[in-house]
């Protein structure tokens, strides 16, 4: 079964603004990782914050995660329409594989 | 760097037949896996792989083999296809985890796009 559900299943927002999307898994995690994908493509690795973090930052993306909720956020400030794709949540509890959640389908309109 | 390439991108085969998928990465990762991603179920883990010569099962193992002799290539093997098979397939690779046991980043390859009829 999946170990992380994405929320929402999609999002439509106009160039400029903000997105957010969520993140909840089921077991404890030793760090947990953000990806993209392009319609098509293969996951491209956006960002990863470990369980001993509580926020991080890279560029335009804002990632949080709530150990004791068991949840992280995405946010993408200033969306572009490049910014179009899905988004994946990954939890790396074990040290030898990742188990992704179900995805986020971000449409980011010009 | 190529990274992580798959081949064939598409492929369709006939209910019973086998086929091979490959991949290979030049980043020396001990790490390697093969996901199915279908429409909304997200990427699956069908095996993987934590160094040359050993493989395990993931979550949706059943139809497929793997095997490892090189830490470049971990090819997917099809026994007897069937339509419930039909799928994108990804390869992954990353790297051994660092201090405390962390698993890093996962790089992927392009994808294979399968149809069994």
């Amino acid at each position: 079964s999946q170990q992380g559900e994405e929320d929402p299943q999609a999002l439509s927002i106009q160039e400029g603004e903000n997105a957010t999307m969520n993140c909840s898994y089921k077991t404890s995690i030793n760090n947990l990782q953000w990806y993209r994908q392009n319609s098509g493509r293969g996951l491209v690795h956006l960002i990863l914050i470990r369980s001993n973090e509580r926020e991080k930052h890279s560029g335009r993306l804002r990632v949080t995660l709530d150990t004791s909720k068991k949840s992280s956020s995405l946010l993408i400030t200033a969306s572009r329409a490049a910014d179009t794709a899905s988004y994946f949540c990954a939890t790396g509890g074990l040290p030898d594989k990742l188990i992704f959640g179900t995805g986020t389908r971000l449409q980011v309109f010009p | 760097n190529a990274g992580v390439t798959q081949t064939p991108k598409f492929q369709v085969l006939k209910t019973g037949q086998s086929m091979t998928l490959q991949c290979a990465q030049d980043m020396n990762h001990e790490y390697m896996s093969w996901y199915r991603q279908d429409p909304g179920m997200g990427l699956r883990l069908i095996h993987y792989s934590v160094g040359a010569g050993i493989t395990d099962q993931g979550e949706v193992p059943n139809g497929y083999n793997v095997s490892r002799s090189t830490t470049e290539d971990f090819p997917l093997r099809l026994l007897s296809a069937a339509p419930s098979q039909t799928s994108v397939y990804f390869c992954a690779s990353n790297p051994s985890p660092g201090t405390g046991g962390f698993v890093a980043e996962a790089f992927f390859g392009q994808g294979t796009r399968l149809t069994v009829v």
